[in-house]
């Protein structure tokens, strides 16, 4: 079946550092969307990107979908403590996907303080 | 208020025992999912449903099994026969299959 591998699977920085997540599918996708998950929580959507080479912002955060629409990354700028969770990218498939999205590993963010 | 619920929000088995997971929706969503979270881990796909009285099984179906006899709820059955159900489980409804999923808070489930 589909796969999107996502990398690194656990990141610490330092509070105010940056944090990058990175996202790989080896066939084309239709969209890709990113969740965030806060310890002891429920994933929660941030954003879906759809077209090629896109870019969404959202304060401090910015997506990327690149030009083929197999990768996809999240950058946090001086990453806070309530950043910290696990973030999640999904992707979804065209003309198949009848079970939805299919879910990177996630990417677990480790802020110290 | 719309949204998607799960209960309970901790459940314990004993061993042999069969449990069932109640998740709730008022999104009016087509689509419902369940998902097996391990710690530290990603979300492991268990049973989709894309319409009611119709359902699917995921990745790791083995050991569970579903029921989708009304739109709005999915329940899962975790049955005797899964032998480490020990995990956070997940449930999420979306629209369309591909769109944006909606969770509920999850159940926890130990067995004693």
């Amino acid at each position: 079946g589909q796969q999107v591998m996502q990398i690194p699977q656990y990141q610490h920085v330092q509070e105010g550092e940056d944090f990058t997540t990175y996202c790989n599918s080896s066939t084309t996708l239709s969209n890709i969307q990113w969740y965030k998950q806060r310890p002891g929580g429920h994933p929660v959507f941030l954003i879906q990107l759809v077209k090629s080479g896109e870019v969404k912002k959202q304060k401090r955060l910015t997506f990327q979908f690149g030009e083929a629409k197999k990768n996809s990354s999240l950058h946090i700028t001086a990453t806070q403590t309530t950043d910290v969770g696990t973030y999640f990218c999904a992707g979804s498939y065209s003309g198949g996907g009848a079970d939805g999205l299919t879910f990177g590993k996630g990417t677990h963010l480790i802020i110290q303080p | 208020d719309g949204g998607i619920t799960q209960s309970p929000k901790y459940l314990f088995r004993k061993e042999g025992q069969n449990v069932t997971l109640s998740c709730e929706q008022n999104l009016n969503h087509d689509a419902m999912y369940w998902y097996r979270q391990d710690p530290g881990q990603g979300l492991r796909l268990i049973y989709y449903s894309q319409i009611v009285n119709d359902f699917q099984k995921g990745d790791i179906a083995e050991g569970y099994s579903v029921s989708r006899e009304k739109k709005e709820s999915f329940p899962l059955t975790v049955t005797s026969a899964q032998k480490n159900p020990t995990a956070f489980y997940l449930c999420a409804s979306s629209g369309l299959a591909g769109g944006t999923q909606y969770f509920g808070p999850g159940t926890r489930l130990l067995v004693l």
